[in-house]
């Protein structure tokens, strides 16, 4: 019954390493998004995608590579994990560009040692 | 650039005392400004979204306030939980993508 879900909900690693969050949404939304929490509770995006296409590419470094492979689902795989990267990161996804309520994951806290 | 400034950032109260959090927001052209719930270790749930100046929504003990240039929520005889960080949030009118511009929250506590 989840609407949005993360996997996984926590992820440990070593600096250097290249890890992925999956996101699926269950709501048939058309548009889903990465968001980023650091330390300081603060949220703010990183992409978004409307129907497998990237709309939204905030100043992120290149090590951060979201993959839409259907419109239920979109993935982030981070190269050469670094300690600035600790953080928790959320899906969210909202019924369509236009439809500005987005329903959020539950996370997933990663963290760089 | 969209900014959104929430205060305080922490705040604890007694259980049935009322107060207000406060939302400051600086953007050309808003669509819309939203208040989320945040419990530790979950994702932001929604609550309420504000188009307007003058608009209010109201949801159990919640009430949400907007004018141009802040939103208050307002908490009318809290209980023990409703303790959670309350999050607000501006979108543009220009923006692509539902981009959200999130405040750092406010963090509530409220004792039994």
């Amino acid at each position: 019954d989840t609407a949005v879900s993360q996997t996984p909900k926590y992820l440990v690693t070593q600096m250097g390493n290249d890890k992925s969050i999956k996101c699926e949404q269950n709501l048939g939304h058309d548009t889903m998004y990465w968001y980023k929490q650091d330390s300081k509770k603060f949220l703010k995006i990183m992409f978004s995608y409307n129907n497998k296409e990237l709309i939204i590419n905030e100043t992120v470094p290149n090590r951060f590579s979201p993959k839409s492979p259907d419109k239920a689902h979109l993935n982030l795989h981070i190269n050469s994990l670094e300690l600035g990267d600790s953080a928790v990161y959320f899906c969210a996804s909202s019924q369509d560009l236009r439809t500005i309520k987005q329903f959020f994951g539950p996370g997933t806290r990663l963290t760089v040692l | 650039e969209d900014q959104v400034t929430q205060s305080p950032e922490a705040l604890r109260l007694q259980e049935g005392e009322s107060s207000s959090l406060n939302c400051s927001y600086t953007v050309s052209g808003l669509r819309g400004l939203f208040w989320y719930r945040q419990d530790p270790g979950k994702g932001p749930e929604f609550l309420f979204t504000l188009y307007s100046a003058g608009e209010e929504k109201e949801k159990e003990r919640l009430k949400a306030t907007l004018t141009k240039k802040e939103s208050f929520l307002h908490i009318t005889a809290p209980k023990p939980e409703d303790s959670a960080t309350y999050l607000c949030a501006v979108q543009h009118s220009e923006t692509s993508g539902s981009r959200l511009t999130f405040g750092e929250g406010t963090q509530l506590t409220v004792n039994p």
